[in-house]
């Protein structure tokens, strides 16, 4: 157990549609990434927010879009999906920001189908 | 961009022996790589963490170098068990958040 729970597991959604994914951080830590994993392929990285602000963003369009909240935990925002949107998303959180050489403990992950 | 390549084809490996795992990089050295073991349908788990000024880390049975002048790490899984099954991910941490390699699946037979 890493301390860190997505929801929902799984879900499936309507090309055109709008999903939000929800990640609770272990206890104390302050910063949160989430990532893309595709079948098959290693996680790519969306973006990471470190104290409620964005601090990092991978190269995802403008249609993924983040919040982190005073309490740390955090939602994926993505807006008019598409058919190749479908992946495990994955959410992480770690103690302090980019390349700090901590642990990083990840989520389950939510299962996002496209249909 | 920095590229972390994995060789992706499974792997097999009798039980009880060494797995070695190799993780490539392009470009300049990453101040951080790390090891994670992902289980189907499951996130990533870390392993361990090895520094650009370490050349070995060792943990329990894992053991992972780095070697800046060929640009690569390896990973050990020694006394292997069918237990240690999984896909092994590479990722190197920066200003972009870490960069995966897209991992080996590592089939320990009995």
């Amino acid at each position: 157990e890493t301390g860190v729970t997505q929801s929902p597991t799984h879900l499936i959604k309507t090309r055109g549609q709008q999903v939000t994914l929800r990640c609770s951080s272990q206890s104390g830590h302050n910063t949160v990434s989430w990532y893309q994993q595709a079948l098959g392929q290693g996680p790519q990285f969306i973006f990471q927010y470190y104290r409620e602000e964005e601090n990092g963003r991978g190269n995802f369009p403008p249609r993924f879009s983040g919040l982190q909240f005073p309490n740390y935990s955090s939602e994926l925002n993505v807006n008019a999906l598409e058919l190749d949107d479908s992946a495990l998303y994955l959410c992480a959180s770690s103690l302090a920001g980019i390349v700090s050489g901590n642990t990083i403990y990840f989520g389950e992950g939510s299962w996002l189908t496209v249909v | 961009s920095q590229k972390i390549e994995q060789n992706s084809e499974a792997l097999n490996i009798q039980e009880g022996k060494t797995a070695t795992l190799t993780c490539n990089y392009t470009n300049y050295s990453p101040a951080y790589l790390q090891w994670y073991r992902q289980d189907p349908g499951r996130g990533p788990v870390f392993l361990l963490l090895i520094r650009e000024n370490e050349k070995e880390k060792r943990k329990e049975r894992l053991k992972v170098t780095f070697d800046t002048t060929l640009k690569q790490s390896l990973f050990h899984i020694t006394a292997s068990q069918p237990a240690d099954s999984a896909t092994y991910l590479c990722a190197r941490e920066g200003a972009d958040g870490l960069t995966f390699g897209k991992g080996t699946h590592l089939i320990i037979q009995p």
